[in-house]
């Protein structure tokens, strides 16, 4: 087991453009995370899936961002129309789904928007 | 609804001293709570945490937590830090099902 993966690590894009992240969780997880964090904040709930559905979307998540996860294995994360605000730290977790949802993190995507 | 409040942005503490990171929550469910810790250029890893039982719980390397139902808190304390602690704790609350719930985070400076 190698963990969560998120790839790439680091996105420099321009504003406008269409970026995609993609996180690998633990193999035996079945729930999967997708927080954002910024300079100074803690990690901030965008969504999350349990398999392939998706059970809970931020109300502060703009209808820029999409997430899936069509195989209730790996997941992607795709910001349209990029924005100077969307700079950010995008962190993928999974869990096993039961008890206490303890997450673990993957190491993170870092977009810079210019 | 859930939330989670650290009332302290940073904390500078000199080595080997004692500590204490504050932590707050709110729920309306019961409640798992969470410490988190963010070393330098890494990413989140789970410190500790409360599920059920003892109010009291541990990590291998030192510090602890006490779960205060009454006074909705979940205060991380070590009684003498080293300059390895150097890193940003967070807390955090899942009602089990929902969300995992962070706050705002405690940068905490060990001073040698």
């Amino acid at each position: 087991d190698t963990g969560v993966s998120q790839d790439p690590r680091h996105k420099i894009t321009k504003r406008g453009q269409n970026v995609t992240f993609r996180c690998d969780p633990i193999s035996e997880h079945n729930r999967l995370y997708w927080y954002r964090q910024t300079l100074g904040q803690g990690p901030e709930f965008l969504t999350y899936f349990q398999n392939e559905a998706q059970l809970e979307k931020s109300r502060l998540l703009s209808d820029r961002f999409s997430a899936e996860r069509p195989k209730g294995s790996f997941s992607t994360l795709e910001i349209q129309r990029t924005e100077q605000g969307d700079s950010a730290m995008y962190l993928c977790a999974s869990s096993t789904g039961s008890g206490a949802n303890v997450l673990t993190f993957g190491a993170g995507s870092r977009l810079t928007v210019l | 609804a859930q939330s989670v409040t650290q009332l302290d942005s940073q904390v500078p503490v000199f080595e080997e001293a004692p500590v204490e990171l504050r932590c707050n929550y709110s729920s309306s469910v019961s409640v798992y709570l969470f410490w988190y810790v963010q070393y330098p250029n890494q990413g989140l890893q789970l410190l500790l945490k409360y599920l059920s039982g003892s109010t009291l719980v541990e990590s291998i390397n030192g510090f602890e937590a006490e779960f205060n139902k009454s006074q909705t808190s979940f205060h991380l304390r070590k009684p003498s830090v080293h300059i390895s602690d150097t890193a940003e704790y967070f807390c955090a609350v899942s009602g089990g099902y929902q969300k995992v719930t962070f706050g705002t985070g405690t940068k905490l400076q060990v001073i040698p």
